[in-house]
């Protein structure tokens, strides 16, 4: 069956780069986008990117320059590393798939990772 | 972005219907197709979808979850509420990037 599921360090102090596993089973990368979305207690769900079943990405404006989401198709796994946390970048973390297009819901979330960001 | 709009809670009776609405700043609707979708969240839990495209039933997901609506306004119903059913509720419009979600409806027991 379709699952999904992150790791990530849960701790990163201010100015550090937070990177994010998302391991799948279940499915092929190469079928469906991959959506990261966050969940803060400032600003609630926010979508962050995606990266497109053929490898290409598109970010949110919002955190375009200091976000990179990639894959490994061979390890059935896609990152996400962010630069320059803030504490206000603390929260849930989720990775996300979508059908294979770019207005499609997310019809799977992996359990999400806590992340703290603090000194 | 298109900001979406939810009341923040809404407090209903076990075996009665629940109506949760969803207001977006512009319309998420081409064509025949309605960009908006919904999901549910537990306390501890990941997001799960419910509807799609705002009338879609997702795999699934009880009969008793519906969903209505075209342009800017959207409606998810519940009937008849369950105890199961209490939690989180949020729209999301996949209409124009980025995608973005409402602040959620807790659902309540009155």
């Amino acid at each position: 069956q379709v699952q999904l599921k992150e790791t990530g360090p849960g701790l990163v102090q201010p100015t550090q780069t937070l990177s994010i596993t998302c391991t799948v089973s279940g499915f092929s990368l190469t079928s469906y986008y991959m959506q990261w979305v966050r969940q803060t207690p400032g600003k609630g769900l926010e979508w962050m990117g995606f990266i497109r079943s053929g490898g290409s990405t598109e970010y949110n404006s919002e955190f375009k320059s200091r976000l990179s989401i990639s894959r490994d198709t061979s390890k059935n796994q896609v990152f996400l590393k962010m630069n320059s946390l803030k504490t206000e970048d603390t929260g849930v973390y989720y990775c996300a798939r979508a059908w294979n297009y770019s207005s499609s819901p997310f019809d799977y979330w992996g359990q999400g990772v806590m992340v703290t960001v603090s000194s | 972005d298109i900001v979406l709009t939810q009341s923040p809670a809404l407090a209903v009776s076990l075996g009665q219907r629940a109506t949760i609405s969803c207001r977006a700043s512009q319309s998420v609707s081409i064509s025949r197709y309605n960009l908006m979708h919904w999901y549910q969240q537990k306390p501890g839990q990941q997001p799960k979808l419910l509807i799609y495209r705002a009338s879609n039933l997702a795999s699934g997901i009880p009969a008793r979850f519906s969903g209505s609506g075209s342009g800017t306004d959207f409606t998810l119903t519940i009937n008849p509420v369950q105890a199961d059913d209490i939690a989180t509720y949020y729209c999301q419009q996949s209409r124009e990037s980025p995608p973005t979600f409402g602040g959620g409806t807790k659902l309540e027991l009155k």
